[in-house]
């Protein structure tokens, strides 16, 4: 059973515009959530994370929002950049099980100039 | 510094052949995890050393398939009598430490094993 679902394959967004890219899950026991970029013939890059102590965290143009009553976190990109096109992976990981990810299926990220 | 590298980067294989798909992790991780990510989906858990031990093989799906990290360092994931289901891209990734708290997980660029 999938323990993170991310129900977006895909997003186009306008270059400058917000990119906000969604993902929910299931398992409570989950304590430390992860966005990772991938791009095709490269294995997945680390972006950005949120501890489930927190409720948001910040690096440049991204930020990670993380709702644990909702079991819901997401991604916020601004501004977009062309550049920013990928495949984005939300994970999930809880320090019973020695951080092993959960990932969703993804969401093709297209930034248009 | 180099990172995790993977060896081959595709392999081809027949049917009931058995394979070995070799990573490399960062110099110094002690933390050795293998995915397997199969076409429109997420990469999937298989199983996690720490050190040389498998601390959790809880995703492996069943007894073809098996890890060894005899050293601590360079881990072979084995796959016995393939099957064309086993067709995926096999991840691995690498972090310092993963027994107290989180450490980044990097990746490897992944073997592309196809099961003809």
């Amino acid at each position: 059973d999938q323990q993170v679902k991310q129900n977006s394959p895909s997003l186009s967004v306008q270059e400058g515009r917000i990119s906000i890219l969604n993902c929910d899950y299931t398992n409570s026991m989950f304590d430390y959530f992860l966005w990772y970029k991938k791009y095709p013939a490269e294995g997945p890059t680390f972006l950005i994370s949120i501890s489930s102590i927190k409720d948001k965290n910040e690096d440049g143009r991204f930020t990670v929002f993380l709702n644990k009553s909702a079991k819901h976190l997401s991604l916020h990109i601004v501004p977009s950049q062309p550049g920013d096109s990928a495949v984005y992976f939300c994970a999930a990981s809880s320090s019973n099980s020695g951080y092993a990810l959960n990932f969703g299926k993804g969401t093709s990220l297209l930034v248009t100039p | 510094g180099a990172g995790v590298s993977q060896t081959p980067s595709n392999k081809v294989t027949e049917k009931g052949k058995y394979v070995e798909l070799r990573c490399d992790p960062i110099s110094g991780h002690t933390a050795l995890y293998w995915y397997r990510q199969s076409l429109g989906q997420g990469p999937e858990f298989l199983i996690y050393f720490q050190g040389t031990g498998a601390a959790d093989d809880s995703g492996l799906p069943n007894d073809r398939f098996f890890a060894v990290r005899p050293e601590g360092s360079v881990s072979t994931l084995k796959i016995q009598r393939t099957e064309r289901g086993d067709s995926a891209m096999y991840l691995c990734a690498s972090s310092l430490l993963a027994a107290r708290s989180y450490n980044e997980q990097f990746f490897g660029p992944g073997t592309r094993l196809t099961v003809l």
